[in-house]
């Protein structure tokens, strides 16, 4: 199985604030990354595929790089409802895996 | 808009059979997708457990698979997930989702249910 590692854990930071979430695969997922937004009592939320095309409806502010092994997710100016738990996930090949979160806290 | 809500006891015996039906609205289970059940258990990432096609063909994680059974009925458009001989280790908030058929689409949720937690306990 593909392993994803994201760093960090947890992440306080303040509105307005510019955030990075980093992505590692445990091979070359070319550009097969993709990032969830995940709020409690709610299913996640597409954010970002193929590591840099942002989901219809999810604001501008969200923006995601890499290719091969690594991959960061950026937040440019956070919001109130930014505030969650992030996660990647590799959609190379079965079985499809996802990295243990990022949660995001207010500072 | 497509909706997923899943459905089922929220409470199994341990050595029990976990049973759950993903309800799909708004879209036709019948469209080139796969139809993905995905769980989390708590404190922990989340973990895909397998998919399946209206065609009825499926594909399964390597470490469930042995007790991993999906299922499609497309007129009642809704698919099913039975899980045999849980443990505490299958507690977990369990999700449905739908994903892509096509490459870059593939394994990509884009549609989510909202969740529901199953607890193994006696």
């Amino acid at each position: 199985d593909i392993q994803m590692t994201q760093s960090p854990s947890s992440l306080s930071a303040s509105v307005g604030d510019r955030v990075t979430i980093t992505c590692r695969a445990s091979q070359s997922i070319f550009n097969y990354l993709n990032w969830y937004q995940q709020k409690p009592g709610k299913g996640p939320k597409l954010l970002i595929y193929g590591a840099t095309s942002l989901q219809s409806g999810v604001p501008s502010r969200f923006s995601g790089s890499g290719s091969g092994t690594d991959f960061t997710l950026t937040i440019s100016s956070l919001q109130p409802e930014d505030f969650a738990t992030y996660c990647c996930q590799q959609s190379y090949g079965t079985p499809y895996t996802f990295g243990q979160g990022t949660k995001l806290e207010i500072k | 808009q497509v909706q997923l809500q899943e459905s089922g006891p929220g409470l199994v015996k341990p050595s029990g059979t976990l049973s759950l039906t993903c309800a799909v609205s708004g879209g036709s289970i019948s469209s080139s997708h796969w139809w993905t059940w995905v769980r989390q258990p708590p404190g922990k990432g989340l973990e895909w457990i397998g998919e399946i096609y209206h065609s009825g063909s499926t594909n399964y994680n390597p470490s469930l698979k042995s007790r991993v059974t999906i299922s499609v009925d497309k007129s009642e458009k809704q698919f099913s997930l039975k899980l045999s001989s849980v443990t505490a280790a299958d507690t977990a908030v369990y999700y449905c989702a739908r994903a892509g058929v096509d490459r870059p689409n593939v394994g990509l949720f884009d549609y989510w249910g909202q969740g529901t937690l199953v607890t193994v306990s006696s």
